[in-house]
């Protein structure tokens, strides 16, 4: 079956900007969460969502939104960006049954903010 | 909230050469636990995992780990390591108590095989 898709792989934006992230899960998925990964910080948990709801949070700033859609598909937003918003951004799905398969990542987005 | 440490930022090891890849975290109570796997450029592939029974748990390309539930510990090891092996590594809980499972991750362990 067909693996956790996000898209655009590479982005390149200016400060200031607003930029917006997709993924798709793994069809029958329901759980989707967005991590922010940089060489300094590592993986950073920015939120998961849950049949359309947000279920966690992480400590990043209201810049920071995301919103899932009746179909599982995710969106990740980031308004006014900043030079340290510069990232790999990670989209991963969990299926069912209490997180024992555990999360399925996606190829990522390559954010770039020059 | 679980806390996750990998302790070695970077280990350096030598082809064919035994390789043990560490990670604590805070509590057993309630817990799964995995290790994933990053390539460069790409996303985090599952290693291996443990839920319940035995603590010795094999994963692919020859990675096992072991369960210490006293000591809190799920070290990631390999008895001959190989080029390919060069990766990131980041060991990860899932804390059942917590909404969702709540999953954390660990700093994550470069692994650097020399030839």
């Amino acid at each position: 079956k067909a693996g956790v898709t996000q898209t655009p792989r590479y982005l390149i934006k200016t400060r200031g900007q607003q930029v917006t992230l997709s993924c798709s899960p793994i069809s029958g998925h329901r759980s989707v969460s967005w991590y922010q990964q940089t060489p300094g910080q590592g993986l950073q948990f920015l939120f998961e969502y849950f049949s359309e709801t947000q279920r966690n949070k992480g400590n990043f700033p209201g810049r920071f939104s995301g919103r899932q859609f009746s179909n599982s598909r995710s969106e990740m937003n980031v308004s006014t960006l900043e030079l340290g918003d510069s990232a790999l951004y990670l989209c991963a799905s969990r299926g069912q049954g209490l997180g024992k398969d555990g999360y399925t990542f996606g190829s990522g987005t390559r954010l770039t903010v020059v | 909230a679980q806390s996750v440490t990998q302790l070695d930022s970077q280990v350096p090891v030598f082809e064919e050469a035994p390789v043990e890849l560490r990670c604590n975290y805070s509590s057993s109570v309630s817990v799964y636990l995995f290790w994933y796997v990053q390539y460069p450029n790409q996303g985090l592939q599952l290693l291996l995992k443990y839920l319940s029974g035995s603590t010795l748990v094999k994963g692919i390309n020859g990675f096992e780990a072991e369960f210490n539930k006293s000591q809190t510990s799920f070290h990631l090891r390999k008895p001959s390591v190989h080029i390919s092996d060069t990766a990131e590594y980041f060991c990860a809980v899932s804390d059942l108590r917590r909404t969702g499972n709540q999953f954390y991750f660990g700093t994550g362990t470069s692994l650097t095989v020399i030839p």
